[in-house]
């Protein structure tokens, strides 16, 4: 089946950076999408970018400009998502998810990201 | 900037009894291809984010037909028939016509 499963969470200090991976598996990588959604504590959906693992190409949103890097390794049928100079804000669950013609699914589990000194 | 709103923001629900929320878009979500770019999903607690409309009006694969979605250009409603217990969680509708955008949630809670 198809199905996206993240790395495990992390623990990072303020200025640090993660690398959050996401693997797919019961369909062809490279053939579609992959979003970038985080989640804040208690909080709702923030849509941050999204890779195209075929051609490499990207887009992000305007508010992670900068500190952002989506990759992807269609070897590995594995997407990636880099987040610099974190902050304690920073804190969330992130979540990939598969772009279709009918929407975001799957989803990953979610990866979580705690930022604290 | 396009904005999402939905209403309402608080539902609680009676098994049993229907269940609808509203969400608006300041753009229209209308394509000259006839599909409205509004999707719905359900985060149920403690899980991730599913699909359950896209398109506007479209169920996903899986989804039960007491979930239906209705509405074109800036208004859209996502309607369940009968609620059910496993049907708590917080309803977001995302606008996919552009860089998408979600709306800012509905929580679903049984009464």
């Amino acid at each position: 089946q198809v199905q996206l499963v993240q790395s495990g969470a992390e623990v990072k200090k303020p200025g640090a950076s993660v690398k959050v991976s996401c693997k797919a598996s019961g369909y062809t990588f490279s053939a579609y999408y992959i979003h970038w959604v985080r989640q804040a504590p208690g909080q709702g959906l923030e849509w941050m970018g999204w890779i195209s693992p075929k051609s490499g190409d990207t887009k992000y949103a305007q508010k992670f400009q900068g500190r952002i890097t989506m990759t992807g390794d269609t070897s590995i049928s594995t997407a990636y998502m880099e987040l610099n100079s974190l902050r304690s804000d920073d804190t969330a669950v992130f979540y990939c998810a598969r772009e279709t013609l009918a929407g975001f699914d799957p989803w990953g589990q979610g990866t979580l990201v705690t930022v604290s000194s | 900037d396009v904005v999402m709103t939905q209403s309402p923001l608080y539902l609680p629900v009676t098994p049993g009894e229907p269940a609808s929320i509203s969400c608006r878009s300041s753009q229209s979500l209308l394509q000259r291809n006839g599909y409205n770019y509004l999707d719905w999903y359900l985060q149920k607690p403690g899980q991730s984010p599913q699909l359950l409309i896209y398109l506007g009006s479209n169920r996903a694969s899986g989804v039960p037909d007491r979930f239906s979605g209705s509405g074109s250009g800036t208004d859209f409603t996502l309607k369940i028939s009968r609620v059910e217990a496993e049907d708590v969680g917080v309803y977001y509708c995302m606008q996919a016509l552009q860089t998408p955008l979600f709306g800012p949630g509905t929580k679903v809670d049984i009464k």
